[in-house]
């Protein structure tokens, strides 16, 4: 069964303080791999899509990364409006545009 | 553009009353996909439509939801009859062919069935 696993469930860190969210999933074929943000009280918001094995995408503060087993999503220096849950999700290779999404990691960033 | 347009924002009802959730997808997006969030159970495809048509609706839990797309520009979600355990947030989303399924999200319908 295809399988998407966030840890940690939540991270508290102290402003300037970098950290990496951890996502391993367990797929028979997969198609891409999206990290999305999501603020309380709205929707998901887009990040960044990683394809294959190596590939590495960054924005701003953040970088994701992608293994044949998992993605790291890496935030270096964070700050307070960094804060939200991290949400990461997973195409399978079929010809659906379904995503299986994990559980979510909640990151609270202290000034 | 004013983004993926949901309503109503909040809805309570009783059980056993039929609920309808609306979505405008943005303009000239060719795909739009509803998605249900619980504590429980995360964020999971309902279903998704392309062009209007139906493609994917394996993620719908059973024969009392139904979702239509009459038009480019608006989609239902309809609970029939409606049960506490629906209780939710219903996203909407929408993407353009060279995106999806990465997707824009609405702001979501919180449902309440009491």
């Amino acid at each position: 069964e295809d399988q998407v696993t966030q840890s940690p469930e939540a991270l508290r860190l102290q402003e300037g303080e970098s950290s990496s969210l951890n996502c391993s999933y367990t797929v028979s074929g997969l198609r891409g791999l999206f990290w999305y943000r999501q603020d309380p009280g709205k929707g998901p918001e887009f990040l960044f899509t990683l394809y294959s094995a190596g590939e590495e995408k960054e924005k701003e503060r953040l970088k994701a990364t992608l293994t044949k087993k998992e993605s790291f999503l890496h935030i270096t220096a964070p700050k307070p409006e960094d804060s939200a849950t991290y949400l990461c999700a997973v195409q399978v290779m079929d010809s659906s545009y379904k995503l299986i999404f994990g559980s979510g990691t909640r990151l609270l960033v202290r000034p | 553009d004013a983004g993926v347009i949901q309503s109503p924002r909040h809805e309570v009802t009783e059980m056993g009353q039929e609920v309808t959730l609306r979505c405008k997808p943005i303009s000239g997006h060719d795909y739009l996909f509803w998605y249900r969030q619980t504590m429980m159970r995360g964020l999971e495809l309902l279903i998704y439509f392309n062009n209007n048509v139906p493609i994917d609706d394996s993620g719908m839990p059973e024969d009392r939801f139904s979702a239509k797309m009459p038009n480019a520009s608006f989609s239902t979600l309809k609970i029939q009859p409606s049960e506490p355990r629906d209780s939710a947030v219903y996203f909407c989303a929408s993407s353009t062919p060279d995106r999806a399924p990465e997707a824009f999200f609405g702001q979501g319908t919180r449902l309440t069935v009491v």
